[in-house]
């Protein structure tokens, strides 16, 4: 069965402007994560949504957004792109709630802010 | 303060020698996930624990909950094995998800 697959694998953007990344999860997946990974940050939790609403959200700023369809694909949105948001961003499907069933993670979408 | 350690941040072994990695948590947690991350990027979850101790293969992994404390072993390492492992976990208040910095693990045949 088809991975996560997460669109674009690569992004430049410039200082200022918004971006949405793209993840289609495993077919019967509800569940969607977002991470951020950074060199100097490590692997760090943005948001899960389930069933389309939002469960949990880590510690990032509100220009940190995210959504999902009806038909599990989420959508993240960062606006206002600053240089630090320059990262590895991996999401991964999950059964149900993530908490209680493994992950299968996406291969990334590697943003860079110039 | 980082809510899961790991330890050793770095190892170097020899094929065919046990390896182990050694994770610590602070928080009460729900489940613990051990993680693989290749050179590129790509993430595989290996194990997702809750208590005692799960086996795949060559790998295996441990949980103390009591302790707060779990652990990777490698039996036979080889080559192949070369990756970051990194420890993460759920907490049961406020439902968040930590991570640990990872170990990065080289295999040399």
């Amino acid at each position: 069965k088809a991975g996560v697959t997460q669109t674009p694998r690569y992004l430049i953007k410039t200082r200022g402007q918004q971006v949405t990344l793209s993840c289609s999860p495993i077919s019967g997946h509800r569940s969607v994560s977002w991470y951020q990974q950074t060199p100097g940050q490590g692997l760090q939790f943005l948001f899960e949504y389930f069933s389309e609403t939002q469960r949990n959200k880590g510690n990032f700023p509100g220009r940190f957004s995210g959504r999902q369809f009806s038909n599990s694909r989420s959508e993240m949105n960062v606006s206002t792109l600053e240089l630090g948001d320059s990262a590895l961003y991996l999401c991964a499907s999950s059964l149900g709630q993530a908490r209680n069933y493994g992950y299968t993670f996406g291969s990334g979408t590697r943003l860079t802010v110039v | 303060k980082n809510e899961v350690e790991q330890s050793p941040q770095n190892l170097t072994a020899q094929e065919g020698e046990f390896i182990t990695i050694n994770c610590s948590y602070s928080v009460g947690i729900s489940a613990l996930h051990w993680l693989q991350q290749h050179p590129g990027g790509g993430i595989v979850s290996l194990f997702m624990l809750s208590s005692g101790k799960k086996k795949h293969g060559r790998l295996i992994a441990t949980i103390n909950i009591q302790e707060k404390h779990s652990s990777l072993h490698i039996t036979a390492s080889h080559p192949r094995d070369s990756a970051v492992y990194i420890c993460a976990v759920h907490s049961n208040t406020g439902n968040q998800f930590y991570f640990g910095t990872g170990t990065s693990l080289t295999v040399i045949p």
